[in-house]
């Protein structure tokens, strides 16, 4: 069955990078763009950001231009989001998505905590 | 950017009753193919969100019929026919028209 998987808990300090990978399977990669989506502890979900697997391109919200970055790996089916110059604020749980044609997420992956502290 | 609110932020349900949640957006989510951008997600406590309702009213693969979407435009509705204890965690509607692509605050629905 379609699945995403993502990578496991990180600890960053302030200033610093991370990197959450997501890889796809039971389906085909190239035909589904990826979002990814946070949630601050307590908070409500925020869209980052959509990949499209097929070319590559991407789209980001605004208030993350220039600290983020998304990419993938056609050969092992996965895409990466990359964020920098951590904050505190970063702190969140990252989830990947699989977005429809029609925008809906039918497949989330289980989601990966990124601790910013120092 | 498109603003989504939801009312109530907290709904208190009793098993077997009816429940209803609203969504409001400042801006019409109907596309030019007639269909209304609008999704409804359940994120149980500890879990990831799970697609119950997209286009307003399609219920995704899986979702039990007592979940139903309606509405157009701006206005939307989910309702829940006869709530199940399984039912509660937190309840967003998401706009997926235009990006970036907004979330409602979320409705907490507990018995």
């Amino acid at each position: 069955q379609a699945q995403l998987v993502q990578s496991g808990a990180e600890v960053r300090q302030p200033g610093a990078s991370v990197r959450v990978s997501c890889k796809a399977s039971g389906y085909m990669f190239l035909s589904y763009h990826i979002h990814w989506v946070r949630q601050a502890p307590g908070q409500g979900l925020e869209w980052m950001g959509i990949i499209n697997p097929s070319g590559g391109g991407t789209t980001f919200a605004q208030k993350l231009q220039g600290r983020v970055t998304m990419t993938r790996d056609t050969s092992t089916n996965t895409v990466y989001m990359d964020l920098s110059s951590l904050r505190s604020e970063d702190t969140a749980k990252y989830f990947c998505a699989r977005g429809v044609h029609y925008g809906a997420f039918d497949i989330w992956g289980q989601g990966t905590m990124v601790t910013v502290s120092a | 950017d498109i603003v989504m609110t939801q009312s109530p932020l907290s709904l208190p349900v009793t098993p077997g009753e009816p429940a209803s949640i609203s969504c409001r957006s400042n801006q019409s989510l109907l596309h030019s193919n007639g269909f209304n951008y609008l999704d409804w997600y359940l994120q149980k406590p500890g879990q990831s969100p799970r697609l119950l309702i997209s286009l307003g009213s399609n219920r995704a693969s899986g979702v039990p019929d007592r979940f139903s979407g309606s509405g157009s435009g701006t206005d939307f509705t989910l309702k829940i026919s006869r709530v199940e204890a399984e039912d509660v965690g937190l309840y967003y509607c998401m706009q997926p028209l235009q990006t970036p692509f907004t979330f409602g605050p979320g409705t907490k629905v507990d018995l």
